[in-house]
């Protein structure tokens, strides 16, 4: 069974700070890793996907994220927090399963201060 | 703009009543999926359409009924529903049940049941 755990259900920073989203992942067969964004009243929108090629992975909005098979994560990190980077965060794997399910995270909420 | 468009984007309903949910997706994708997204829950997966044809069901109460009648549309059928169905309701289409990928969403439904 694949499953995904995202440490912290609320994250706030300072602009400007270092943005540090955790999720961990579990998974039968290689998993194929994605976070996407939630913001208000909106769907979500792909930041990211890891599909066992780079281990580190850049995403649009200056996001990136780092494949860690030893410790099954898959963090996404920001240098420097904007306050447009306010919203919810959420992790997914997909991977085992005849069709492609995505298992998501709870999410994380990200709250940017002055 | 994800390509994936949703109507109406919100609706209040009463418990007898009978209403639709419309998803539309212009990428020219094989696979269509419901989520639900209620408050401090994870997204729960509730069908998959893959050309046309239902491959999951998830454990969704009948009160729900799915239609697809082509790859492009995707309709929710919702009668008698509860309070407790109250959610934000996703769509996402993708390029194939079987192709391990992003899946792209819809900007949702809000709906809320009196």
């Amino acid at each position: 069974a694949q499953s995904v755990t995202q440490l912290g259900s609320h994250v706030s920073v300072s602009e400007g700070a270092l943005v540090l989203l955790r999720c961990n992942y579990s998974s039968s067969v290689p998993p194929y890793l994605f976070w996407y964004v939630q913001y208000p009243n909106q769907g979500l929108q792909l930041l990211l996907k890891y599909t066992s090629a780079a281990t580190l992975v850049k995403g649009i909005n200056g996001f990136e994220a780092e494949f860690k098979k030893s410790e099954t994560s898959f963090h996404l990190t920001k240098p420097s927090a904007h306050m447009s980077d306010a919203a919810e965060y959420f992790c997914a794997v997909s991977g085992a399963g005849g069709y492609n399910k995505l298992i998501f995270g709870a999410g994380t909420r990200l709250a940017v201060h002055p | 703009e994800t390509g994936v468009t949703q109507t109406p984007r919100h609706l209040v309903m009463g418990m007898t009543n009978k209403k639709s949910l419309k998803c539309e997706q212009h990428l020219g994708h094989n696979a269509m999926y419901w989520y639900k997204q209620s408050a401090k829950k994870p997204l729960e997966l509730m069908f998959v359409y893959s050309l046309e044809e239902r491959v999951e069901n998830n454990s969704v109460p009948s009160r729900f009924s799915p239609e697809c009648p082509n790859s492009s549309h995707l309709f929710l059928h919702l009668h008698t529903l509860q309070p407790e169905d109250s959610a934000l309701y996703l769509c996402a289409s993708g390029r194939g049940v079987g192709i391990k990928d992003e899946q792209f969403f819809g900007p949702g439904t809000r709906l809320t049941v009196l």
